[in-house]
């Protein structure tokens, strides 16, 4: 089964810039879209990264996604961090028989 | 802007059916470009999909529930609705209903885009 592997957490301290990986299993992560959901304590994920590297209106450029076909990753990666940015952020894409995966997801902590 | 809502029993016994309803706002159910989906979230851990289902009665399932679940359509209500079987202790979690954008074509549409925007969520406790 394909399956998306993230690191469990991450901290870095504000003002710095972090990278969240997500790495595919199998085949290429490149042949399907990648989104990147963010979701805070106590509240439902919402989208700051769809189709790998594209941003939703009202989510800051500070936010990126992007693609390494060379390791079968994807990649989120926030700058100028703060303090709100801390939660929980999830990889989604989709497996050869159309099938949604979610990667495990990654706990944020900003420190 | 749309909304979606989930609606339902927050508490169900071992082996009952579980059954949970989406209503969408603010927008139309039968729109030709997305599917309707169910994701939930175990307490304290990650996100599992569900299924989508299309406005036409279409549906994708996760292969390891496939067998208990069933997602089904009502137009007519801008709503959808998830019913899931035999249930465990291992299915309590944060059911939530999100719109599923499709990849389409003049001809067939499939949901491989992302989910968004997504319901508050529900808790589903099962217990006797």
């Amino acid at each position: 089964n394909f399956m998306l592997t993230q690191p469990h957490s991450v901290s870095e301290s504000p003002g710095k810039t972090v990278t969240i990986s997500c790495t595919g299993s199998s085949g290429s992560i490149a042949s399907n879209y990648v989104q990147w959901y963010q979701q805070r304590p106590g509240s439902a994920p919402t989208t700051v990264i769809y189709e790998d590297n594209q941003r939703p209106s009202g989510v800051p450029d500070r936010f990126s996604g992007s693609i390494d076909s060379s390791s079968n990753s994807a990649s989120l990666t926030i700058s100028g961090l703060k303090t709100e940015d801390e939660a929980d952020y999830y990889c989604q894409s989709y497996d050869s028989s159309n099938r949604v995966v979610f990667g495990g997801g990654t706990k944020l902590t900003v420190l | 802007q749309l909304q979606l809502q989930e609606s339902g029993p927050g508490l169900v016994k071992p082996s009952e059916t579980l059954s949970l309803t989406c209503t969408v706002s603010g927008g139309s159910i039968s729109s030709s470009s997305y599917y309707w989906g169910w994701i939930r979230q175990p307490p304290g851990k990650g996100l599992e999909w569900i299924g989508s289902i299309y406005y036409s009665g279409s549906t994708y399932y996760n292969p390891s529930l496939k067998s208990r679940v069933t997602i089904s359509v009502d137009t007519s209500k801008n709503q959808f609705s998830l019913k899931l079987s035999s249930v465990t202790a291992a299915d309590t979690a944060v059911y939530y209903c999100a719109r599923h954008r499709g990849y389409c074509s003049s001809t067939s549409c499939y949901p491989k885009m992302g989910f968004d925007p997504w319901g508050q969520g529900t808790l589903v406790t099962v217990s006797s």
